[in-house]
Protein backbone atom coordinates (compact mmCIF):
# COMPACT_ATOMS: atom_id res chain seq x y z
CA UNK A 1 0.00 0.00 0.00
CA UNK A 2 0.87 3.49 -0.28
CA UNK A 3 2.07 5.69 2.39
CA UNK A 4 1.94 9.43 2.49
CA UNK A 5 4.21 10.73 -0.79
CA UNK A 6 5.99 13.56 -0.11
CA UNK A 7 7.44 15.85 -2.89
CA UNK A 8 10.46 17.41 -3.49
CA UNK A 9 12.35 15.22 -1.06
CA UNK A 10 14.87 17.85 -0.97
CA UNK A 11 14.69 21.46 -1.92
CA UNK A 12 17.67 23.87 -1.59
CA UNK A 13 16.52 27.58 -2.68
CA UNK A 14 17.92 31.11 -2.44
CA UNK A 15 16.44 33.26 -0.07
CA UNK A 16 13.29 35.51 -1.40
CA UNK A 17 11.99 32.74 -4.18
CA UNK A 18 8.25 31.31 -3.31
CA UNK A 19 9.10 27.46 -2.79
CA UNK A 20 6.14 24.67 -2.80
CA UNK A 21 5.91 21.42 -0.51
CA UNK A 22 3.27 18.72 -1.90
CA UNK A 23 1.61 16.16 -0.15
CA UNK A 24 -0.11 12.92 -1.74
CA UNK A 25 -2.24 11.80 1.83
CA UNK A 26 -3.32 7.69 1.90
CA UNK A 27 -5.97 6.76 -0.31
CA UNK A 28 -9.29 6.73 2.24
CA UNK A 29 -7.78 9.39 5.08
CA UNK A 30 -9.74 12.44 6.17
CA UNK A 31 -7.40 14.07 8.04
CA UNK A 32 -4.50 16.00 6.63
CA UNK A 33 -1.30 17.50 9.08
CA UNK A 34 1.45 19.54 8.41
CA UNK A 35 5.00 19.78 10.73
CA UNK A 36 8.02 21.49 10.37
CA UNK A 37 11.20 19.71 12.63
CA UNK A 38 14.08 21.73 13.44
CA UNK A 39 16.53 20.93 16.22
CA UNK A 40 15.57 23.88 18.24
CA UNK A 41 11.89 23.48 18.61
CA UNK A 42 11.62 20.26 17.70
CA UNK A 43 8.21 19.15 15.98
CA UNK A 44 6.10 21.76 15.57
CA UNK A 45 2.58 21.22 13.92
CA UNK A 46 1.46 23.86 11.53
CA UNK A 47 -2.05 23.05 10.32
CA UNK A 48 -4.48 20.71 9.61
CA UNK A 49 -6.91 20.05 7.67
CA UNK A 50 -10.32 17.49 8.05
CA UNK A 51 -12.14 16.56 4.90
CA UNK A 52 -10.29 19.13 2.51
CA UNK A 53 -11.15 21.91 5.23
CA UNK A 54 -8.64 24.08 7.35
CA UNK A 55 -9.62 23.33 10.70
CA UNK A 56 -6.09 24.76 12.99
CA UNK A 57 -3.62 27.10 11.52
CA UNK A 58 -2.77 28.44 14.52
CA UNK A 59 0.95 26.93 13.76
CA UNK A 60 1.69 28.58 11.07
CA UNK A 61 4.80 30.67 11.58
CA UNK A 62 3.12 34.10 9.65
CA UNK A 63 1.66 35.50 6.19
CA UNK A 64 4.82 34.09 4.21
CA UNK A 65 3.37 30.04 4.79
CA UNK A 66 0.21 29.28 3.01
CA UNK A 67 -1.73 25.56 2.91
CA UNK A 68 -4.30 24.64 0.63
CA UNK A 69 -5.97 21.32 0.14
CA UNK A 70 -8.03 21.83 -2.94
CA UNK A 71 -8.95 17.56 -3.03
CA UNK A 72 -9.14 14.94 -0.62
CA UNK A 73 -6.05 13.77 -2.58
CA UNK A 74 -3.50 16.42 -2.73
CA UNK A 75 -1.93 19.23 -0.99
CA UNK A 76 0.06 22.21 -1.02
CA UNK A 77 2.73 24.41 1.63
CA UNK A 78 3.63 27.18 0.34
CA UNK A 79 6.34 29.92 1.62
CA UNK A 80 6.55 33.58 -0.23
CA UNK A 81 8.92 35.19 -0.07
CA UNK A 82 11.36 32.19 2.18
CA UNK A 83 14.04 32.89 4.60
CA UNK A 84 17.02 31.28 5.79
CA UNK A 85 15.06 30.64 9.16
CA UNK A 86 12.16 28.49 7.44
CA UNK A 87 15.17 26.17 6.80
CA UNK A 88 13.80 22.83 8.03
CA UNK A 89 12.48 19.57 7.34
CA UNK A 90 8.82 19.39 6.62
CA UNK A 91 6.47 16.53 7.06
CA UNK A 92 3.07 15.86 5.70
CA UNK A 93 0.81 13.11 7.46
CA UNK A 94 -2.90 11.89 7.09
CA UNK A 95 -5.43 10.01 8.74
CA UNK A 96 -8.74 8.14 9.28
CA UNK A 97 -11.04 9.44 12.12
CA UNK A 98 -12.42 10.88 14.26
CA UNK A 99 -12.26 9.03 16.87
CA UNK A 100 -8.62 10.82 17.97
CA UNK A 101 -7.30 7.38 18.84
CA UNK A 102 -6.51 6.35 15.24
CA UNK A 103 -2.93 7.16 14.60
CA UNK A 104 -1.15 9.44 12.39
CA UNK A 105 0.75 8.01 9.37
CA UNK A 106 3.63 10.37 8.02
CA UNK A 107 5.42 10.98 4.44
CA UNK A 108 9.27 10.71 4.56
CA UNK A 109 9.67 14.73 4.39
CA UNK A 110 11.15 17.09 2.66
CA UNK A 111 14.14 18.72 3.44
CA UNK A 112 14.15 22.50 2.94
CA UNK A 113 17.26 24.34 2.91
CA UNK A 114 16.67 28.07 2.10
CA UNK A 115 20.73 29.77 1.53
CA UNK B 1 -3.44 22.36 28.00
CA UNK B 2 -2.18 18.97 26.63
CA UNK B 3 1.51 18.42 27.40
CA UNK B 4 4.45 15.21 27.57
CA UNK B 5 7.53 15.22 28.72
CA UNK B 6 9.83 12.58 27.74
CA UNK B 7 13.65 11.95 29.34
CA UNK B 8 16.25 13.54 28.12
CA UNK B 9 19.23 12.18 25.71
CA UNK B 10 20.52 11.19 24.14
CA UNK B 11 20.74 7.53 25.31
CA UNK B 12 23.60 5.76 24.15
CA UNK B 13 23.28 1.32 24.70
CA UNK B 14 25.40 -1.85 24.25
CA UNK B 15 23.47 -4.43 22.06
CA UNK B 16 20.92 -6.31 24.65
CA UNK B 17 20.86 -4.28 27.23
CA UNK B 18 17.55 -3.39 29.05
CA UNK B 19 15.69 0.04 27.76
CA UNK B 20 13.90 2.20 29.02
CA UNK B 21 12.55 5.97 28.04
CA UNK B 22 10.64 7.54 30.49
CA UNK B 23 7.81 9.32 29.39
CA UNK B 24 4.57 11.77 31.29
CA UNK B 25 1.65 13.66 30.20
CA UNK B 26 -0.63 16.21 31.56
CA UNK B 27 -3.97 15.99 30.16
CA UNK B 28 -7.79 16.59 30.91
CA UNK B 29 -9.52 13.16 30.54
CA UNK B 30 -8.81 10.09 28.91
CA UNK B 31 -6.20 10.68 26.49
CA UNK B 32 -5.18 8.88 23.63
CA UNK B 33 -1.19 7.30 23.98
CA UNK B 34 1.57 6.83 21.37
CA UNK B 35 5.37 5.91 20.60
CA UNK B 36 6.63 7.43 17.49
CA UNK B 37 9.65 6.16 16.08
CA UNK B 38 12.05 7.89 13.35
CA UNK B 39 14.22 6.53 11.85
CA UNK B 40 17.54 8.77 10.11
CA UNK B 41 16.24 10.31 6.94
CA UNK B 42 12.97 8.81 7.23
CA UNK B 43 9.66 10.05 8.81
CA UNK B 44 7.73 9.44 12.03
CA UNK B 45 6.06 5.79 11.99
CA UNK B 46 3.99 4.30 14.86
CA UNK B 47 5.53 1.88 17.02
CA UNK B 48 2.66 1.51 19.37
CA UNK B 49 -0.30 2.78 20.93
CA UNK B 50 -2.53 2.29 24.30
CA UNK B 51 -5.82 4.20 24.48
CA UNK B 52 -7.57 3.78 27.60
CA UNK B 53 -5.94 2.98 31.13
CA UNK B 54 -3.82 0.04 31.84
CA UNK B 55 -3.36 -0.48 28.03
CA UNK B 56 -0.53 -2.66 26.96
CA UNK B 57 0.33 -1.53 23.49
CA UNK B 58 3.88 -3.66 22.11
CA UNK B 59 5.40 -4.09 18.70
CA UNK B 60 8.69 -5.45 17.70
CA UNK B 61 9.85 -6.46 21.20
CA UNK B 62 8.72 -2.59 22.89
CA UNK B 63 6.01 -2.28 25.09
CA UNK B 64 4.64 0.29 27.18
CA UNK B 65 1.94 0.66 29.76
CA UNK B 66 -0.87 3.58 29.73
CA UNK B 67 -0.86 4.49 33.66
CA UNK B 68 -3.12 6.95 34.54
CA UNK B 69 -2.63 6.91 38.02
CA UNK B 70 1.12 8.18 37.57
CA UNK B 71 0.09 10.16 33.89
CA UNK B 72 2.69 8.02 32.65
CA UNK B 73 3.82 5.83 29.43
CA UNK B 74 7.12 4.42 29.87
CA UNK B 75 8.90 2.78 26.59
CA UNK B 76 10.71 -0.31 27.70
CA UNK B 77 12.28 -2.96 25.31
CA UNK B 78 14.23 -5.81 27.29
CA UNK B 79 17.18 -6.65 24.35
CA UNK B 80 18.02 -3.37 22.14
CA UNK B 81 19.73 -4.19 18.75
CA UNK B 82 21.39 -2.00 17.09
CA UNK B 83 18.97 -1.85 14.42
CA UNK B 84 17.04 -0.07 17.05
CA UNK B 85 18.92 2.68 16.78
CA UNK B 86 16.65 6.06 16.00
CA UNK B 87 14.69 9.08 17.85
CA UNK B 88 11.44 7.93 19.99
CA UNK B 89 8.85 10.35 20.64
CA UNK B 90 6.00 9.78 22.64
CA UNK B 91 3.00 11.80 21.68
CA UNK B 92 -1.15 11.90 23.11
CA UNK B 93 -4.22 12.85 21.48
CA UNK B 94 -7.07 13.98 23.45
CA UNK B 95 -10.29 13.04 24.35
CA UNK B 96 -13.61 14.30 22.35
CA UNK B 97 -12.71 14.87 18.57
CA UNK B 98 -8.99 16.75 19.00
CA UNK B 99 -7.44 15.96 16.52
CA UNK B 100 -4.34 17.12 17.29
CA UNK B 101 -0.98 14.75 18.23
CA UNK B 102 1.18 16.90 21.57
CA UNK B 103 4.56 15.61 21.40
CA UNK B 104 7.67 15.39 23.09
CA UNK B 105 10.97 16.55 22.24
CA UNK B 106 11.97 12.98 21.33
CA UNK B 107 15.02 10.84 22.67
CA UNK B 108 17.99 9.79 20.32
CA UNK B 109 18.86 6.31 21.08
CA UNK B 110 22.11 4.84 20.06
CA UNK B 111 22.55 1.16 19.85
CA UNK B 112 26.19 -0.01 19.80
CA UNK B 113 27.49 -3.50 19.17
Amino acid sequence: DAGVIQSPRHEVTEMGQEVTLRCKPISGHNSLFWYRQTMMRGLELLIYFNNNVPIDDSGMPEDRFSAKMPNASFSTLKIQPSEPRDSAVYFCASRTGPPSNQPQHFGDGTRLSIL
Amino acid sequence: GNSVTQMEGPVTLSEEAFLTINCTYTATGYPSLFWYVQYPGEGLQLLLKATKADDKGSNKGFEATYRKETTSFHLEKGSVQVSDSAVYFCALSGQGGSEKLVFGKGTKLTVNP
